[in-house]
């Protein structure tokens, strides 16, 4: 079954410098990537997602990059905020129809 | 807007103890997921549904079940409590907005188990 791996566990930057997170996942047949950002004592929301058919997907500060070929994705968060502070899931899925397998997570942590 | 209710917020509860967490959402979505996580951690799913009597285990579903007798309703219900079932636990819709397909989360149960 699909496996999805997620790094580093923990992530320290300065405010104002630069985070990125990647995940790697096993299944060819994947084709959607959420990533999932979750605030201390909140619930999971989506930030932002991609689809395979698509390289990359920007969003203000945030952007995701996708190869296909070596099976990875990237979260990256420019000009970091303290509000941007939480804990980062990604996920891949080969659909609506299907669940959403998850990594483990990352820390963000971003010193002022 | 959609919206997933959960209840309760808060729980202790004596090991043994038969216990059900209810999950209710507002807008006819399908599918539905239950998960526990441990606070900052893994999400773990437990159980999913893909509409009115059909229910799925993940990979943590020993030792609780699940019913959707009514779309809005998804109750997981914990046979015999453990300490070690302590954690929170979270329901979420899956919708579809655009091309996106989101995982949309209920605020959680937090539940103790003594």
């Amino acid at each position: 079954g699909e496996n999805v791996e997620q790094h580093p566990s923990t992530l320290s930057v300065q405010e104002g410098d630069s985070a990125v997170i990647k995940c790697t996942y096993s299944d060819s047949a994947s084709n959607y990537f959420p990533w999932y950002k979750q605030e201390l004592g909140k619930r999971p929301q989506l930030i932002i997602d991609i689809r395979s058919n698509v390289g990359e997907k920007k969003d203000q500060r945030i952007a995701v990059t996708l190869n296909k070929t070596a099976k990875h994705f990237s979260l990256h968060i420019t000009e970091t905020q303290p509000e941007d502070s939480a804990v980062y899931f990604c996920a891949a899925s080969m659909g609506s129809n299907y669940q959403l397998i998850w990594g483990a997570g990352t820390k963000l942590i971003i010193k002022p | 807007e959609a919206d997933i209710y959960q209840t309760p917020r808060y729980l202790v509860i004596g090991t043994g103890k038969k216990i059900t967490l209810e999950c209710s959402q507002t807008m006819g979505h399908d599918k539905m997921y239950w998960y526990q996580q441990d606070p900052g951690m893994e999400l773990h799913l437990i159980h999913y549904s893909y509409g009115v009597n059909s229910t799925e285990k993940g990979d943590l579903s020993s030792e609780s079940t699940v019913s959707r007798i009514r779309t809005e309703h998804f109750p997981l219900t914990l046979e015999s409590a453990r300490p070690s079932h302590t954690s929170q636990y979270l329901c979420a819709v899956g919708r579809r907005d655009g091309n996106s397909y989101e995982q949309y989360f209920g605020p959680g149960t937090r539940l103790t188990v003594t």
